[in-house]
């Protein structure tokens, strides 16, 4: 059975940093591209970022709103994937997920969410 | 970035309807897009990928289509199972993007 579990989410200050991991297990983490998706509360989702596999450099894509602040990384021995929040803002007050995928290919298996508050 | 315009945001129907769901993007994505169920409190779950392929363990009454720009989600049969909330996603270009969702209401 395919597992996707997220990690590491709470309440941070504005200008604060956190960390979100995402374990995986059930398929083989290192053949897999990889996704964070979030959610404000109440509203549709959104598409933070995606790190490739070694393949392809581990390189890495962004949406705008969080390019420069967030990092996205990944550990293939381990099976975890990483997001790392830099000087949050109360609008990345969401529930991040994290979830598999490929090159053009649709996110597949989904972790169940962690949730993030930025408040002060 | 592409934009997807849904319609509609907010569908009343009844058991045994057929629904449609319409994901307009803003240029064209090659067939690459997915659509997704959420229910409240859940994770997505991925329905229809490349724009009319049906996810494994997905039900058949579930279909997607396309003509150009205009992608549909089309339930055959509604269930009490599927009342929840409807996404379409672009997977050709970055920063991939989803639509504004689509709920659907029990009548």
């Amino acid at each position: 059975e395919v597992q996707l579990v997220e990690s590491g989410g709470g309440l941070v200050q504005p200008g604060g940093s956190l960390r979100l991991s995402c374990a995986v297990s059930g398929l083989s983490f290192s053949d897999h591209y990889m996704d964070w998706v979030r959610q404000a509360p109440g509203k549709g989702l959104e598409w933070v970022g995606r790190i490739r596999k070694k393949a392809n450099s581990y390189s890495t894509e962004y949406v705008a709103s969080v390019k420069g602040r967030f990092t996205i990384s990944r550990d293939d021995s381990r099976n975890l994937l990483y997001l790392q929040m830099n000087s949050l803002e109360t609008e990345d007050t969401a529930v991040y997920f994290c979830a598999t995928s490929g090159s053009y290919g649709p996110l597949v298996n989904w972790g169940q969410g962690t949730l993030v508050t930025v408040s002060s | 970035d592409i934009q997807l315009t849904q319609s509609p945001s907010f569908l009343s129907a009844s058991v045994g309807d057929r629904v449609t769901i319409t994901c307009r993007a803003s240029q064209g994505i090659n067939s690459n897009l997915g659509w997704y169920q959420q229910k409240p409190g859940k994770a997505p779950k991925l329905l229809i990928y490349s724009a009319s392929t049906l996810q494994s363990g997905v039900p058949s009454r579930f279909s997607g289509s396309e003509s150009g720009t205009e992608f549909t989600l089309t339930v055959s049969s509604l269930q009490p199972e599927d009342f929840a909330t409807y996404y379409c996603q672009q997977l050709n270009s970055y920063p991939l993007t989803f639509g504004g969702g689509t709920k659907v209401e029990i009548k």
